[in-house]
Order: C-alpha cells, then sequence, then structure tokens
C-alpha cells in the first residue's frame, strides 16, 4: 500500500532563517506531487506541484521553492522566511492530475 | 478566484442527525471531489464525483451535483461525535488543477 510521510510536525523558525520541508512516498512510482498551505481556518493554497523528477510548476509568487531530486521525493525550501509564511504545510500525492489527492500529515510553520 | 465556497461556515447539529453543506464553484470541471480535515492534520479524501455524475453514495455520505447551477452538496447521514471535522470541496477543471473551499467546520454534539 501506499504511504506518505512528511516532517517535521511543528517547526519554529526565525524571520530570515532558511526552510527545509521534506515529504516522502512510498508505495508508488511517478505519483504527481503537490505543497500546499493553509491559513489558520482557511482553505488550501497549492504553492507548487510536480508530474516528475525535475518539473516543478509554481502556482503562486513568494519566496519558497520546491525541488524534486528523486522520484518520490518533494522539497519545499525557502532561503529567508518571512511572518507572512507562517501556516499549515501540506504534502499530497495523487495518480494523476484531477484525481483524488492523498496528504500527509502536515507540519505548522511558526515564523517569529 | 476559481476557488470553491462551501455553505455554511459552521454547523452544528446532535448526534443522530443529518448534516448537509454545499459548495459552488465558478469554472467548467472534471470532477468535484469532498475531504475531510480533522482539526491539525491532513486532508482525508471521501468521494468524488464526476461531472457527467449527479448523485454518488459512500457509507453513510451521499453528494449530489447540479453542473446546471455549479453547485454540490454533502450529506451525512445519522451523524456521529466522530464526524466532528472541517469537511471541503475540491474542483478539478479541465485542465485538472484542483481548487479547494474555504471549508464547512461540523461539530456533532453527542
Amino acid at each position: 500500500s501506499q504511504t506518505i510521510h512528511q516532517w517535521p510536525a511543528t517547526l519554529v523558525q526565525p524571520v530570515g532563517s532558511p526552510l527545509s520541508l521534506e515529504c516522502t512516498v512510498e508505495g508508488t512510482s511517478n505519483p504527481n506531487l503537490y505543497w500546499y498551505r493553509q491559513a489558520a481556518g482557511r482553505g488550501l493554497q497549492l504553492l507548487f506541484y510536480s508530474v516528475g523528477i525535475g518539473q516543478i510548476s509554481s502556482e503562486v509568487p513568494q519566496n519558497l521553492s520546491a525541488s524534486r531530486p528523486q522520484d518520490r521525493q518533494f522539497i519545499l525550501s525557502s532561503k529567508k522566511l518571512l511572518l507572512s509564511d507562517s501556516g499549515f504545510y501540506l504534502c499530497a500525492w495523487s495518480w494523476g492530475l484531477g484525481q483524488k489527492l492523498f496528504f500527509g500529515s502536515g507540519t505548522q510553520l511558526s515564523v517569529l | 478566484s476559481q476557488q470553491g465556497e462551501e455553505d455554511p461556515q459552521a454547523l452544528s447539529i446532535q448526534e443522530g442527525e443529518n448534516a448537509t453543506m454545499n459548495c459552488s464553484y465558478k469554472t467548467s470541471i472534471n470532477n468535484l471531489q469532498w475531504y475531510r480535515q480533522n482539526s491539525g492534520r491532513g486532508l482525508v479524501h471521501l468521494i468524488l464525483i464526476r461531472s457527467n455524475e449527479r448523485e454518488k453514495h459512500s457509507g453513510r455520505l451521499r453528494v449530489t451535483l447540479d453542473t446546471s447551477k455549479k453547485s454540490s452538496s454533502l450529506l451525512i447521514t445519522a451523524s456521529r461525535a466522530a464526524d466532528t471535522a472541517s469537511y471541503f470541496c475540491a474542483t478539478a477543471d479541465t485542465g485538472n488543477q484542483f481548487y479547494f473551499g474555504t471549508g464547512t467546520s461540523l461539530t456533532v454534539i453527542p
């Protein structure tokens, strides 16, 4: 069966510090991978998605970036965090575009 | 914005009652999906309904889709305290991009 791992669960970072969130999927090949952000009490905002290694599409211009160094690994990064980067970050995968999403357990990021 | 909107934003019912929440969207879609999120956790997929379907059932869940009105509803019958969560609709447009609504917070009182 397929599983998705996302870590860390919580993270407190100072403004201006770097960020690296990692997500890995097991039990499937060539998944579509996604990073979403959820502000408190709000819906989900798609940040990045990837349909293959090295293929990254950005939905929202920001100081975040994503990379997919391996088929089942998706990394969200920032060189310098802003206060506005605080939120709940969710990684997800699907078998194809428009198909159901399988979510990780999320990372609560607080930038202070 | 192509994001969907759920209505109501919050719903509180007694255990055993039915819960109905609605979703409206703006663009043509390939499918519409409902997800559930417990507080501080990831989302869990509940049900997918394709644009050529009008109704779908899964256990205590019933989803309807009206593409002419660009709306969908999720009905949870015989609610339980464990159904307490936030419920989101997500639309996959003709380019297969997902757009999530802002969610309905459901509280089921034992």
